[in-house]
């Protein structure tokens, strides 16, 4: 069974650039939730995403925005990139709304913004 | 809010058993316990998860607390290449709504 997988997993910006990550959950899952990782802050809540409805949102700004089709593959979008968007952003998918589910996370995507 | 705390690093050697700690005092009555550990430009790899009772599995086992105001991840034999950063995480679904609390991690050195 495949993982969740990421793309791209590198990529450089420039500052006012904007960037799209997407994220393929693994076959049937359905809940995909985003994640930036930094060493300065951890592991903060982007958004979630369950049946293509945006379930949750983390304390971001609108600069940052996601969206999830109806086969669960989802996007995030970050617009007007500034330097501290520099981070690992990670998505993660579970089968579905049960807080006993496993959550499995994809290898991330880096973004450096320079 | 919930929160979790971890020690920021541990250390241990190899072949012997690693009690990694959490204390999650404020974790509500539905909130379950994960814990995933997370190595070098990767993204977390799931470990254990548990509500009340203790579990095990082949790669650890989580002791919870009976207030469930902590808990304890163990590796009964480490090797090196449990060396990462351990997080414990806390996750509830409040209204159709996944509520995550992460803890800051420890991470964990394995001395050969």
């Amino acid at each position: 069974k495949a993982g969740v997988t990421q793309t791209p997993r590198y990529l450089i910006k420039t500052r006012g650039q904007q960037v799209t990550l997407s994220c393929s959950p693994i076959s049937g899952h359905r809940s995909v939730s985003w994640y930036q990782q930094t060493p300065g802050q951890g592991l903060q809540f982007l958004f979630e995403y369950f049946s293509e409805t945006q379930r949750n949102k983390g304390n971001f700004p609108g600069r940052f925005s996601g969206r999830q089709f109806s086969n669960s593959r989802s996007e995030m979008n970050v617009s007007t990139l500034e330097l501290g968007d520099s981070a690992l952003y990670l998505c993660a998918s579970s089968p579905g709304l049960n807080s006993g589910n496993t959550i499995y996370f994809g290898e991330g995507s880096w973004l450096t913004v320079v | 809010d919930a929160k979790t705390t971890q020690p920021n690093s541990m250390e241990s050697n190899e072949e012997e058993p690693v009690h990694l700690p959490c204390n999650h005092s404020t974790i509500s009555g539905t909130d379950y316990i994960h814990w995933y550990r997370q190595l070098p430009s990767q993204g977390p790899e799931y470990v254990i998860h548990g509500l009340t009772s203790n579990v095990n599995n082949r790669m650890a086992s989580l002791a919870i607390a009976e207030d469930r105001k902590s808990s304890t991840l163990i590796l009964h034999r480490a090797t090196l290449r449990d060396a990462a950063v351990y997080y414990c995480i806390l996750r509830d679904i409040i209204q159709g709504a996944q509520k995550l609390v992460f803890g800051q991690g420890t991470r964990l050195t394995i001395n050969p």
